[in-house]
């Protein structure tokens, strides 16, 4: 019953570095969302992925990437890392609009660049 | 584009006593579902209460309530008997009724507990 999980929790990187976020949910759930939270601030969605093979942009998409090759997965990818990349990354699942149920979050990931 | 607004950054509320949230929203959408999410320092984004926008009554779940004001584009969130682990940052979100159905979220209201 793990529902949503993000790895990792905290991470560190150096400016110009590259990383993967990696989101994982294990309900079948078609929809997948990557947030960011800023300090003070709301989440904003970066991208999201109505189902396998279909991904777009959110509002806040410059310096990030993503696939979704599987029901399961759902990576966020940063190049050439920048400290206003610096945030709390949450993933987020939920069914088809037809089974209209809630987003599940995953517990996010911390990522201070420096 | 839909926005969500909390005016409130920051709350306080004593212990056994009762308190109101403020959220507005814009939108020319319908049909549409409201949110309370409460983010304890865990991080963990917890769901609170949801309100779909054709149901005029107003949603409850236990000692959280809502007051949806759908022609003033209103949705606040009351908190009775207020308990110690209530203390958390409170945001108000909209879902899309698009193909995307994603979240927009306010800025949040950072509620403490006096005991």
């Amino acid at each position: 019953n793990a529902g949503v999980t993000q790895t990792p929790k905290f991470r560190i990187l150096k400016i110009g570095q590259s990383m993967t976020l990696q989101c994982a949910q294990d309900m079948n759930h078609n929809y997948m969302y990557w947030y960011r939270q800023d300090p003070g601030m709301g989440l904003k969605l970066i991208y999201y992925s109505v189902g396998a093979g279909i991904t777009d942009k959110g509002e806040v998409p410059n310096g990030y990437n993503v696939s979704r090759s599987t029901t399961e997965d759902f990576p966020l990818r940063l190049e050439l890392a920048a400290p206003s990349q610096t945030s709390v990354y949450f993933c987020a699942s939920r069914g088809t609009p037809e089974a209209n149920t809630e987003a599940f979050f995953g517990q996010g990931t911390r990522l201070t660049v420096v | 584009a839909q926005t969500v607004t909390q005016s409130q950054p920051e709350m306080s509320v004593q212990e056994a006593e009762t308190v109101t949230l403020s959220c507005t929203y814009d939108t020319s959408e319908s049909d549409y579902y409201l949110f309370w999410y409460k983010q304890p320092p865990s991080r963990q984004m917890i769901l609170v209460i949801r309100q779909e926008a054709y149901k005029q009554q107003n949603a409850t779940e236990n000692r959280f309530s809502v007051n949806f004001q759908k022609a003033a584009k209103s949705f606040s969130l009351k908190i009775s008997d207020s308990q110690l682990g209530d203390a958390a940052m409170y945001f108000c979100a909209y879902r899309t009724g698009d193909a995307t159905n994603k979240l927009i979220f306010g800025t949040g209201t950072l509620l403490a507990v006096q005991p």
